[in-house]
């Protein structure tokens, strides 16, 4: 069974400050992470992904994700965060033995204020 | 290339009645997916067609819910009969199929009030 863990479920920044939201995961085998962003009243939409390679993973709109696996973690992260930045990021993965789906967190929804 | 898309995009039902939820997923995708999205449950898978045949029936949602691909553009999630605690956002989602690190492409939601 694949879990997938968000520890914040609300983080509140100013514009220009950096930000880093938190995923962990539980998974025994190969796996895919990714993230996604949902804006208010839409569907979600991809940001980046990670199988292998360069655990830092680089995104849209100047986000990156670092996988690291004796954390088992995916935290994603963006240096200088504008107000249309807000909006709920979910973490997901997907396992090998499992093609195709994937198993959402929570969700953290990240408020920038001007 | 059109995204995925989803209609109604709201839709107001009373207690027992069958409504039908309608999904195009982007041309090509042989994957589909529905969840739906509450604000206590999160997103929840409730089924997975794989070049039409179904995958994963959503386990839970069985008994009301019935997901359907009747041809490799459309789809639809019918629901029957409604209950209140059915009221969320529906979501349909595609993907190439190809293996566990496509992309999925969202459409914008279909939300549903069960009164």
């Amino acid at each position: 069974t694949q879990t997938v863990s968000q520890s914040d479920a609300h983080v509140t920044v100013f514009e220009g400050d950096s930000v880093e939201l938190r995923c962990n995961y539980s998974y025994g085998g190969s796996i895919y992470l990714s993230w996604y962003i949902q804006h208010h009243g839409r569907g979600l939409q991809f940001l980046l992904k990670y199988y292998s390679g360069n655990p830092v993973v680089q995104g849209v709109n100047g986000f990156k994700a670092e996988f690291s696996k004796s954390d088992s973690s995916f935290h994603l992260r963006k240096a200088s965060v504008h107000w249309s930045d807000s909006a709920v990021y979910f973490c997901a993965v997907s396992g090998t033995q499992v093609v195709g789906q994937l198993t959402f967190g929570r969700g953290t929804r990240l408020q920038v204020y001007a | 290339d059109a995204g995925v898309t989803q209609t109604p995009r709201h839709e107001v039902a009373e207690k027992g009645q069958t409504i039908i939820l309608k999904c195009e997923p982007v041309s090509g995708h042989n994957d589909l997916f529905w969840y739906r999205q509450t604000k206590i449950q999160g997103l929840e898978l409730l089924s997975y067609f794989r070049s039409k045949s179904l995958m994963e029936d959503g386990g839970a949602f069985k008994d009301r819910f019935k997901a359907e691909m009747l041809n490799s553009s459309f789809s639809t999630l019918k629901i029957q009969p409604t209950e209140p605690k059915d009221s969320a956002v529906y979501l349909c989602a595609s993907s190439l199929g190809t293996g566990g690190q496509d992309t999925q492409y969202f459409g914008p939601g279909t939300r549903l009030l069960v009164l």
